[in-house]
């Protein structure tokens, strides 16, 4: 079974601070890496996704790094916000052998923004 | 509002109950995913049906099962429940599986077995 490692569980961070969340995985054989974010009593919704022909993605105050060698990447959240309080998941896309793909998330990340 | 519909949103049932989870999606997607949501752990995936076919089954208890009878439309059949099996179950759709890019999720349907 694929696995991807997220950390920290849980992240607390005041009002304007930087949210970073790191992911790690084992295999290569992935080819999209999306972030969810879900907020209390709603289904995971796409935030932001990065291909590993980049090393960084920016949108907004969300970047995605990704390091390909290290097998890792990463979340920062730049003026963190009481809004943007909730969990946070990572994703790696494994091609399937039965001719199709599909997401292995990881554990998620608790995120709250003190004011 | 995501365009994938879940009912009910909670469910209670006693181990010997049946009962079944309704999705519904409106994006015209060709494939359906069931997840399974439990505290501090990954999201599990449990089914994936595309163009109404099932081609994943995540090695889930026979006590689950699935059922889409069009496109727009995806069941989970629960009975013989056991407590563990209490978690939040998470429906989603996509364009399809063999190129899944963005998951749009329901909201869940959070189930208590007692």
């Amino acid at each position: 079974q694929q696995q991807v490692k997220q950390s920290p569980q849980s992240l607390i961070v005041q009002k304007g601070g930087i949210s970073i969340i790191n992911c790690a995985y084992e295999n290569t054989a992935f080819d999209y890496f999306p972030w969810y974010q879900q907020f209390p009593g709603k289904g995971p919704a796409l935030l932001i996704a990065i291909r590993p022909d980049v090393s960084e993605k920016k949108e907004g105050r969300f970047t995605i790094s990704f390091n390909k060698s290290a097998k890792q990447f990463s979340l920062h959240i730049m003026d963190s916000q009481p809004g943007d309080s909730a969990t946070y998941f990572c994703a790696i896309r494994f091609w399937f052998s039965g001719g199709y793909n599909k997401l292995i998330f990881g554990a998620g990340t608790r995120l709250a923004v003190h004011p | 509002e995501t365009g994938v519909t879940q009912t009910p949103r909670h469910l209670v049932m006693g181990m010997t109950n049946k009962k079944s989870l309704k999705c519904e999606q409106h994006l015209g997607h060709n494939a359906m995913y069931w997840y399974k949501q439990s505290a501090k752990k990954p999201l599990e995936l449990m089914f994936v049906y595309s163009l109404e076919e099932r081609v994943e089954n995540n090695s889930v208890p026979s006590r689950f099962s699935p059922e889409c009878p069009n496109s727009s439309h995806l069941f989970l059949h629960l009975h013989t429940l056991q407590p563990e099996d209490s978690a939040l179950y998470l429906c989603a759709s996509s364009q399809g599986p063999k190129v899944p890019g963005e998951l749009f999720f329901g909201e869940g349907s959070r189930l208590t077995v007692l």
